[in-house]
């Protein structure tokens, strides 16, 4: 069965980095194009990024673009979201999501999520 | 960007009802419209892609339907289950942008 699990998250003070990452499996990872999400406390569901299957195209929300990449490595079936000089609200739970196809269609599958919370 | 207003953001409901949320977008997304459920505390889980094509596994109580901005999620019998957060999400243009969610409460 398809399993996405993010992982990474945590409290970090702003202007400072982190990594997350989401760990895929029961599909070829691949094949896929896959979607991170954020949603701050108690508030609603943000788009971030996008990465196509093979990582020759990547799209940002405007509120990351410059601060965060998002990057793949097909051959550990693993994303990762590098998320720079962090601000308050940035903090959020973070979702890995699989898209339906190898660009950038509907998400179908999504992770549990990984808590980041920026804060001195 | 294209946004998306849902309608109501709220609303309540009994168990049996029929209930319609409305999803408009600022322009013509043709039917690249996803709609999604969320519970508290759990990740979004995917119910339709493409206006009206159900996800598998999903349950047929839920149907989705519209094109270019105006679009509908329908259950037909609300069930204990189905109380959550329904939020709609466009995938026509950059950046994806969801609406600000429809929350389905016990009357």
């Amino acid at each position: 069965q398809v399993q996405l699990v993010e992982s990474g998250g945590g409290v970090v003070q702003p202007g400072r980095s982190l990594r997350l990452s989401c760990a895929a499996s029961g599909f070829t990872f691949r094949n896929y194009g896959m979607h991170w999400v954020r949603q701050a406390p108690g508030k609603g569901l943000e788009w971030m990024a996008v990465i196509w299957h093979d990582g020759s195209n990547k799209y940002y929300a405007d509120s990351v673009k410059g601060r965060f990449t998002m990057s793949r490595d097909n051959s550990k079936n693993t994303l990762y979201l590098q998320m720079n000089s962090l601000r308050a609200e940035d903090t959020a739970v973070y979702y890995c999501a699989r898209d339906r196809g190898s660009w950038s269609t509907a998400t179908d599958y999504w992770g549990q999520g990984t808590l980041v919370t920026v804060s001195s | 960007d294209i946004q998306m207003t849902q309608s109501p953001s709220s609303l309540s409901a009994s168990i049996g009802d029929r209930v319609t949320i409305t999803c408009r977008a600022s322009q013509d997304i043709s039917n690249s419209l996803a709609w999604f459920q969320q519970k508290p505390g759990k990740a979004p889980k995917s119910l339709i892609y493409s206006a009206s094509s159900l996800q598998s596994a999903v349950p047929s109580k839920f149907s989705g339907s519209g094109s270019g901005t105006d679009f509908t999620l329908t259950i037909s019998s609300l069930q204990p289950e189905d109380f959550a957060t329904y939020y709609c999400q466009q995938y026509n243009s950059y950046p994806r942008t969801f609406g600000q969610g429809t929350k389905v409460e016990i009357k």
